[in-house]
């Protein structure tokens, strides 16, 4: 089956400054890639999604990259704020409502 | 347009128990897909309903079951609690219509402790 792989784990960044999240996965069929933010004891929201015919997504401060070659995606925020500050999730699916989850990244945007 | 629920919104059950979670999905939202988030293991898929069919199954044991109704409602059914069942447990609907089909849009979750 998928396997998705999420990194870093945790990171740190000070206010103002960007945030990268990396995920990669192994199944070349998935095909639509969402990420989820998730805030201390709520539920995740979706923030940004990318379909696999497209190689880059933007929204605002966040903006998602896909390279189908090398299997991996990338959640990019600018200018982070404090309320920035949640666990992130990326996701990959192909068939139907399947998903796979990374690990999460816990990011802290220090004022 | 309502969001996803579920109720409840937390469950004490003790070992060997069973237990039935309810999730009531976005109004003309057809799938609903269910997870298990537990600190350790992230997000699982557990499984995932369209029209009353179960479409899509994770790796969980048989003790892990659900349904969909006409209505789209889905529940889930734990049998033979275990201690490793704590988790929050989520469910999410889509529409599976229009660009968007399977954006999904997740419900606040059953927090289920298992004594």
């Amino acid at each position: 089956g998928e396997n998705v792989e999420q990194h870093p784990s945790t990171l740190s960044v000070q206010e103002g400054d960007s945030a990268v999240i990396k995920c990669t996965y192994s199944d070349s069929a998935s095909n639509y890639f969402p990420w989820y933010k998730q805030e201390l004891g709520k539920r995740p929201q979706l923030i940004i999604d990318i379909r696999s015919n497209v190689g880059e997504k933007k929204d605002q401060r966040i903006a998602v990259t896909l390279n189908k070659t090398a299997k991996h995606f990338s959640l990019h925020i600018t200018e982070t704020q404090p309320e920035d500050s949640a666990v992130y999730f990326c996701a990959a699916s192909k068939s139907f409502n399947k998903f796979y989850f990374g690990s999460g990244t816990k990011l802290n945007v220090k004022p | 347009k309502a969001g996803v629920t579920q109720t409840p919104r937390y469950l004490i059950k003790t070992r060997g128990q069973q237990v039935t979670l309810s999730c009531s999905p976005i109004s003309g939202h057809r799938s609903v897909s269910w997870y298990q988030q537990t600190p350790g293991q992230g997000l699982q898929f557990l499984f995932e309903y369209f029209s009353e069919t179960q479409r899509n199954k994770g790796n969980f044991p048989g003790r892990f079951s659900g349904r969909q109704f006409s209505n789209s409602r889905s529940e889930m059914n734990v049998s033979t609690l275990e201690l490793g069942d704590s988790a929050l447990y989520l469910c999410a609907s889509s529409s599976m219509q229009g660009a968007s089909y399977n954006e999904q849009f997740f419900g606040p979750g059953t927090r289920l402790t298992v004594l």
